[in-house]
């Protein structure tokens, strides 16, 4: 099944720096990854995806990048902010919801 | 979150008794998730659903069983609660899945 492995699990960042979190995936098959944010008492919510047909996808201050080759996707925030605090969440699945794996999360922690 | 609740929030319940989470929709979508989230572990499914008594297990369901009766409802049940399902409960639904995953609020399920 997929194994997901995402570092690092805390991060630290100046406000206004920039943040990146790298995950791996094992299963060659997966071909969808999105990534999550949780902020402290709420569910998880969705902030971008990218399905493998793509290299890098942006929206605003977040992008992700994907590496099918290497098997490996990054999440990558700029000019953070104290509202970008929160645990992230990397996955990775097929288009078809098998194994749909979560990475262990990593902690963000912008400070003013 | 809009259009998902989750019930109870938190709840503390006794070793071998049982206990049933309750997740309401009301986007009428057609897909249904239970995750478990504990620490290093981040989120690992228990049970999934693709339509009104349409189940299937995920990748930690022993100890666990659901229905979905109605397309708004989807159960949680514990038969027998032991020490080691204390954790925080999500519930997420989809229209089309794996994509757009929203989650519930969690429910934080204590067993002492």
């Amino acid at each position: 099944g997929e194994n997901v492995e995402q570092h690092p699990s805390t991060l630290s960042v100046q406000e206004g720096d920039s943040a990146v979190i790298k995950c791996t995936y094992s299963d060659s098959a997966s071909n969808y990854f999105p990534w999550y944010k949780q902020e402290l008492g709420k569910g998880p919510q969705l902030i971008i995806d990218i399905r493998s047909n793509v290299g890098e996808k942006k929206d605003q201050r977040i992008a992700v990048t994907l590496n099918k080759t290497a098997k490996h996707f990054s999440l990558h925030i700029t000019e953070t902010q104290p509202e970008d605090s929160a645990v992230y969440f990397c996955a990775a699945t097929t288009s078809y919801g098998q194994n749909f794996v979560f990475g262990p999360g990593t902690r963000l922690s912008v400070l003013p | 979150d809009a259009g998902i609740t989750q019930s109870p929030r938190h709840k503390v319940t006794e070793t071998g008794t049982p206990v049933t989470l309750r997740c309401h929709q009301t986007e009428n979508h057609r897909y249904m998730y239970w995750y478990r989230q504990d620490p290093g572990h981040g989120l690992r499914l228990i049970h999934y659903s693709y339509g009104v008594k349409d189940t299937d297990k995920g990748e930690v369901s022993d100890g666990y069983s659901v229905s979905r009766s109605k397309t708004e409802d989807f159960l949680l049940t514990l038969e027998s609660a032991t020490s080691s399902q204390t954790s925080v409960y999500f519930c997420a639904i989809s229209e089309n899945s794996p994509y757009g995953y929203t989650f519930g609020s969690g429910t934080r399920l204590t067993v002492v």
